[in-house]
């Protein structure tokens, strides 16, 4: 059974620094890619960052660019996004997502249960 | 970026109805459209991939047809469980994005 477990989420202060983790099993975690996607209370789903399978490829959206790092550790089995210059809009919960393939651009068809990440002073 | 747009953004609807969800991208994406389902406080569940292959398990009154710019989510004789909300994703090119939803009620 695939399981994705995130953790990391938490109260941050406007300028701070979060690292999100996800711990994945139930398949060969090398073999697909991951992602975050993020849901802000009462909005739609907004996909973040992905990364390929093995690593050698990663994508970020333009709202967290430049100040977010997607990383795997397939000996671990887990996913992480670091996030710095956080801001007040990254508040949302943090998905953790399966990809169907071993490349970036897909479609999921696991999910995590989500982490709350809330950044307010 | 692509821009994903879902009509309705809210239905009502009646056990045993069959409802009807639209999905047009801003620009063609061959079939590589994905349909999700969320109740609130969950997680999102997939339910299709490929614009019309349904994930495993999901049972087959779900069904999605489609392909360059225009999809839809059928929902054939609509049960208890699938008061939700629904959202599209494209996965032709990056960044991925997702329709802003489709929240079906209960009349």
């Amino acid at each position: 059974e695939v399981q994705l477990l995130e953790s990391g989420g938490g109260l941050i202060q406007p300028g701070g620094s979060l690292r999100l983790s996800c711990a994945a099993s139930g398949f060969t975690f090398s073999s697909y890619a991951m992602s975050w996607v993020r849901q802000a209370p009462g909005k739609g789903l907004e996909w973040v960052s992905g990364i390929s399978g093995g690593g050698g490829s990663a994508f970020y959206a333009d709202s967290v660019k430049g100040r977010s790092t997607i990383s795997r550790d397939d000996s671990k089995n887990t996913l992480y996004l670091q996030m710095n210059s956080v801001r007040a809009e990254d508040t949302a919960v943090y998905y953790c997502a399966k990809g169907i393939e071993r490349t970036s651009v897909t479609c999921y068809d696991h999910w995590g249960q989500g982490t709350l990440v809330t950044v307010s002073s | 970026d692509i821009q994903m747009t879902q009509s309705p953004s809210s239905l009502s609807a009646s056990v045993g109805d069959t409802v009807t969800i639209t999905c047009r991208a801003s620009r063609g994406i061959s079939n590589w459209l994905a349909w999700y389902q969320q109740k609130p406080e969950k997680a999102p569940k997939s339910l299709i991939y490929g614009g019309s292959s349904l994930q495993s398990g999901v049972p087959s009154r779900f069904s999605g047809s489609g392909s360059g710019t225009d999809f839809t989510l059928t929902i054939s004789s609509l049960q208890p469980e699938d008061f939700a909300t629904y959202y599209c994703q494209q996965y032709n090119s990056f960044p991925e994005t997702f329709g802003q939803g489709t929240k079906v009620e209960i009349k």
